[in-house]
């Protein structure tokens, strides 16, 4: 049960786009459609932002889009805005039957 | 609206035990598989475990097999988790979430366990 590998930080300017990566195996983020992502604001409790690879739960901004390639799933933030700002979590079924979370991406605004 | 309430967190010594509860409103619990995710201070999310509608289906992070059990009440709407023999890197916040297509949503607003002599 390795943790998906995403980059430590990210950074952008208002109105921007950014890319956050999230690498797993083919046991996990390739090998199924249940990658979910999640937004946590410092002390807030986690929110899900997109779920199986590309879906926007009902209230999420469409600034925010998931796709996958691979063994690799993306978050990408378009029109980035300074309540943006956050840690970003990447998820994924496994073939163990388990979940796995990535290790978190700070994305700063600047 | 659809919410869920953590309670049972506090101190204990490594080895000991603690049980969590997670009350459930605003939804029909029994429809949904349900799981638990902790967060070490300053760390990163890490998933602990999670139960079917029915609890015949039970998963578990290989860091808590064999010393965490993962059960659910669907008359009084609750999920717990019981947590034995405790270790230090067992200090997080426990989160219970609402789990869908093998995503959360919502979380509780977190119960935090400290694990220290």
């Amino acid at each position: 049960q390795s943790a998906l590998t995403q980059p430590a930080s990210v950074s952008g300017s208002p109105g921007q786009s950014i890319t956050i990566s999230c690498t797993g195996t083919s046991s996990d983020v390739g090998g199924y459609n249940y990658v979910s992502w999640y937004q946590q604001h410092p002390g807030k409790v986690p929110k899900l932002m997109i779920f199986e690879v590309s879906n926007r739960p009902s209230g999420v901004s469409n600034r925010f889009s998931g796709s996958k390639s691979g063994n690799t799933a993306s978050l990408t933030i378009s029109g980035l805005q300074a309540e943006d700002e956050a840690d970003y979590y990447c998820s994924s079924y496994t073939s163990s039957r388990t979940l796995v979370f990535g290790g978190g991406t700070k994305l700063t605004v600047l | 609206q659809v919410q869920l309430v953590e309670s049972g967190g506090g101190l204990v010594e490594p080895g000991g035990s603690l049980r969590l509860s997670c009350a459930a409103s605003g939804f029909t619990f029994s429809d949904y598989y349900m799981g638990w995710i902790r967060q070490a201070p300053g760390k990163g999310l890490e998933w602990v475990s999670y139960i079917s509608t029915s609890a015949t289906i039970i998963y578990y992070a290989d860091s808590v097999k064999g010393r965490f059990t993962i059960s659910r009440d669907n008359a009084k709407n609750s999920l717990y988790l019981q947590m034995n023999s405790l270790r230090a890197e067992d200090t997080a916040v426990y989160y219970c979430a609402r789990e869908r297509v093998s995503s959360f949503d919502p979380w509780g607003q977190g119960t935090l366990v400290t694990v220290s002599s």
